[in-house]
């Protein structure tokens, strides 16, 4: 069955310093990926998805990227972090023609 | 647009009494519907989803939902709480390759 890791748990960042989360999965190949955002209070954000090693759709424009330069590796990123970056990050895939996305544990980022 | 609305923000209940939790939705065609749960600071778990199969579809822990066409509704109900099951529970559309999230809700469960 798949596996979702996300490193690291947690982190508190200040603001202005980069940021790189990563997100691997097991037991799938070429799944489709996805980057979740949860602020506190609010529901689940969708901010960039993947359907292969370098195709990234991002769907708000905001002060993050995302790459996929593996097929079982996405990886979220920031130049510089803002306060409103704070959050709690999933990764979630989907696996062939089926709709059903699976989540990761997710990442707890405090940006101060 | 597909989108889904949870009614109640929170929903309290005793352990032992069963549980309702509201989810109406919005699509022009036949959607692929879930419930996800989540505990404090993990991920969310897959609980159940609708297709087309079958109108009520049985879910883990206990949990089932009954897709109602003619009330656009999705709820999800158990006959029992646990402690255990408190938590926050997402009404989801699926949208293309997409995923539409409810604003959630949270359910306390007292003993």
């Amino acid at each position: 069955s798949q596996t979702i890791h996300q490193w690291p748990a947690t982190l508190v960042q200040p603001v202005g310093s980069p940021l790189s989360l990563e997100c691997t999965v097991e037991g799938t190949s070429n799944p489709n990926l996805y980057w979740y955002r949860q602020a506190a209070g609010r529901g689940l954000q969708l901010l960039f998805y993947s359907v292969g090693i370098g195709q990234i759709s991002s769907e708000v424009p905001q002060n993050l990227s995302a790459s996929r330069p593996q097929d079982r590796q996405f990886i979220l990123s920031s130049k510089k972090l803002l306060l409103s970056d704070s959050g709690f990050y999933l990764c979630a895939l989907r696996q062939g023609a089926t709709d059903t996305q699976y989540f990761g544990p997710g990442t707890r980022l405090t940006v101060l | 647009a597909q989108s889904v609305t949870q009614l109640d923000s929170h929903v309290s209940v005793s352990e032992g009494t069963p549980v309702l939790l509201r989810c109406n939705y919005s699509s022009s065609y036949s959607p692929s519907l879930f419930w996800y749960v989540q505990h404090p600071n993990k991920g969310l778990q897959l609980l159940l989803k609708y297709t087309s199969a079958a109108t009520l579809v049985k879910g883990i822990n206990g949990f089932e939902a009954e897709f109602k066409k003619s009330e656009t509704s999705f709820h999800l109900t158990k006959p029992s709480a646990h402690m255990s099951d408190a938590a926050e529970y997402f009404c989801v559309v699926s949208v293309t390759d997409k995923l539409i999230f409810g604003t959630g809700t949270r359910l306390q469960v007292f003993p």
